[in-house]
């Protein structure tokens, strides 16, 4: 079965803090994305990478960074952690066929909360 | 101008009853794929359906359906005989095939199902 397994599912945090959030997906997909999940917003897309060291920026990147060192990791890097920073952040893998009907393949996601 | 537009931030449906999950779109794309995925407590993003531009007939899975409306921009989720497991949050999502990578998401229906 496809997996993404996102580190933590509830992360509690403190202004000025660095913060990881770690994803590693299984089924060795080229794109993996990370999106902000707040209420009456849906999703929005911080930033995605589709290859190894490639990253481009989403709608919302300011205050966030990316890494992705390894095809199966992609990690999102709050430099200094803010409160309106707290939100529920997924991350998503997909594959690169050029389908359209490439689904995004989500984690359970992280509830980070910055005090 | 919003890309998904999702008008209902919750809906009642009683148990076995059928209900309708609104969805309108914008796009110039001549191509372009929408999906449906479904959020329950837990907080993993499942996908439900997928209609693509130029499928002629309205994608089915099991008891989903998707009314598929191309000149009104409309992709309706039909969740038949409704189930207390049904009771999530919904989100249509649109990809477009110029910029393929960059999926938009309606800002979510909350679906309770009453026993």
């Amino acid at each position: 079965d496809v997996k993404v397994t996102q580190s933590s599912r509830y992360l509690v945090k403190r202004t000025g803090e660095k913060v990881f959030l770690e994803c590693v997906q299984d089924m060795d997909h080229e794109n993996m994305f990370w999106y902000r999940q707040d209420p009456g917003l849906g999703l929005r897309l911080i930033y995605f990478s589709y290859d190894v060291k490639m990253k481009e920026k989403g709608d919302i990147p300011e205050g966030y960074s990316v890494s992705r060192e390894k095809k199966e990791r992609f990690s999102l890097i709050l430099e200094s952690a803010s409160t309106n920073q707290t939100s529920m952040y997924l991350c998503a893998s997909s594959l690169s066929s050029g389908q359209h009907n490439e689904k995004l393949f989500f984690g359970s996601g992280t509830q980070l909360s910055v005090l | 101008a919003q890309k998904i537009t999702q008008t209902q931030p919750g809906m009642f449906v009683q148990e076995k009853e059928a209900v309708t999950l609104d969805c309108t779109y914008d796009t110039s794309d001549p191509s372009y794929g929408l999906f449906w995925y479904k959020q329950p407590s837990s907080g993993e993003m499942i996908f439900l359906i997928y209609q693509g531009s130029y499928d002629q007939q309205n994608a089915t899975e099991g008891r989903y359906s998707l009314n598929f409306q191309k000149a009104r921009k409309s992709a309706n989720l039909v969740i038949s005989a409704s189930q207390l497991g049904d009771s999530a949050m919904y989100f249509c999502a649109m990809r477009e095939i110029y910029n393929f990578n960059k999926f938009y998401f309606g800002s979510g229906t909350k679906l309770n199902v009453k026993p």
